[in-house]
């Protein structure tokens, strides 16, 4: 089984600060990662994925992820925050066993404070 | 445009009232699955299928059906809706490939009274 948990349902930080949202994976088998991101009344967008290879992942917008084997976390960072980076960050986690279960955490909603 | 596409986006009715909430991609995706989002609970998949006529239940299956008849489109059926049905639903729709993300769709909000 593959679960996800996202630290912090709501996240505050000042327009320039570094953004960190963090996400922890369990998964038996090695996982692909992902993060997305929800705009008000929007579908989700894909801001970045891990899948094999490098642990320094680059999205769209900046940010980008950095995938950590030993403490199972796949935290989402950038380091200067825009207002327009207000949003529901979702992160996901999928086994690479074939099937399609693709498992979300329950979210972070972020905030800027200008 | 390479999209996913729901409708209809807003749709309220009646409980036992069986309604069909389309969904269509245009991109050739193999993978397609409908998810559920409800606060506090972050999206849970509801049904999936990897290719045509191959479907399979998610992690909330129970009063859904699915059917995948062509590629492009993977309606999602409530037969008998019932309150604890509404929320806001997402079709989403990928490439073969464990490396792919999915495309979702811009959403189907559901209440049913």
């Amino acid at each position: 089984a593959q679960s996800v948990t996202q630290l912090g349902s709501h996240v505050s930080v000042s327009e320039g600060a570094l953004v960190l949202l963090r996400c922890n994976y369990s998964s038996s088998v090695p996982p692909y990662l992902f993060w997305y991101v929800q705009y008000p009344n929007q579908g989700l967008q894909l801001l970045l994925k891990y899948t094999t290879g490098a642990t320094l992942v680059k999205g769209i917008n900046g940010f980008e992820a950095e995938f950590k084997k030993s403490e199972t976390s796949f935290h989402l960072t950038k380091p200067s925050a825009h207002m327009s980076d207000a949003a529901e960050y979702f992160c996901a986690v999928r086994t690479n066993f074939g099937n399609e279960k693709l498992t979300f955490g329950t979210g972070t909603r972020l905030t800027i404070i200008p | 445009e390479a999209q996913v596409t729901q409708n209809p986006r807003y749709l309220i009715t009646v409980t036992g009232k069986k309604l069909t909430v389309t969904c269509s991609q245009n991109m050739n995706h193999e993978y397609m699955s409908w998810y559920r989002q409800d606060p506090g609970l972050g999206l849970r998949q509801i049904y999936y299928s990897m290719n045509v006529e191959v479907t399979d239940k998610g992690d909330v299956p129970e009063g859904y059906k699915v059917s995948r008849k062509e590629k492009r489109n993977f309606p999602l059926i409530l037969e008998s809706p019932s309150p604890n049905q509404t929320s806001l639903y997402f079709c989403a729709s990928r490439l073969t490939g464990g490396q792919t993300g999915y495309t979702f769709g811009s959403g189907t909000r559901l209440t049913v009274v």
